[in-house]
């Protein structure tokens, strides 16, 4: 069966700092994947997707980057991160051409 | 471009009531439409989905119809339980172009149950 996972599971940066929040997804392969962040524990907001190694695609203009080094490994960055960066970021994935996603558990990142 | 437009709540019920969550959604083509549920400090789980006019997507006594004519997706449960209490998520994800395999969300709608 598929798993994915995310870690760290919760991270307190100071502004300023850099970040690296990585996500794997196991038993599958060729997935598209994705990152969501998620303010205040309401709505959705997608931030990246990629439907293969090395490509991503940028959902919104931000402090925030990705990377797809690997198949099932998909990596979120920010060289200096800001007080809006905090949130609880998630990843998912689909089978390639379907329609549903499937999510980690979740990033917690505050910002001071 | 899509959108979908869930029930504001927060909703407050007792044990045993019956929960119905309002979803509509705009659309071109013909988009699936999915509700997720998300317990406190978890991610989003698939809670059932429906990807044609009239299907009826049920899961864990959840229950939902595909209303093309009305645009809807609503979310029901007749007898709702302490431990279905959480957030949900109505999505849809439209089909071809830009938006392939793309979901876009409501923005939740909070339901806690009492006993």
């Amino acid at each position: 069966s598929q798993t994915i996972h995310q870690w760290p599971a919760t991270l307190v940066q100071p502004v300023g700092s850099p970040l690296s929040l990585e996500c794997t997804v196991e038993g599958t392969s060729n997935p598209n994947l994705y990152w969501y962040r998620q303010a205040a524990g309401r709505g959705l907001q997608l931030l990246f997707y990629s439907v293969g190694i090395g490509q991503i695609s940028s959902e919104v203009p931000q402090n925030l980057s990705a990377s797809r080094p690997q198949d099932r490994q998909f990596i979120l960055s920010s060289k200096k991160l800001l007080l809006s960066d905090s949130g609880f970021y998630l990843c998912a994935w689909s089978v390639f051409g379907s329609y549903e996603q499937y999510f980690g558990p979740g990033t917690r990142l505050t910002v001071t | 471009g899509n959108s979908v437009t869930q029930m504001e709540g927060p909703v407050t019920l007792s044990e045993e009531a019956f929960l119905t969550i309002n979803c509509t959604y705009t659309a071109t083509g013909y988009p699936s439409l999915f509700w997720y549920v998300q317990y406190p400090g978890e991610g989003l789980q698939l809670l059932l989905k429906a990807t044609k006019a009239d299907d009826k997507g049920s899961n864990k006594g959840f229950e939902a119809t595909y209303r093309k004519e009305t645009t809807s997706f609503h979310l029901e449960k007749g007898s709702v339980q302490v431990s279905d209490s959480a957030v949900y998520f109505c999505a849809l994800s439209a089909a071809g172009g830009t938006s392939y395999g793309k979901l876009t969300f409501g923005q939740g709608t909070i339901l806690t149950v009492h006993p």
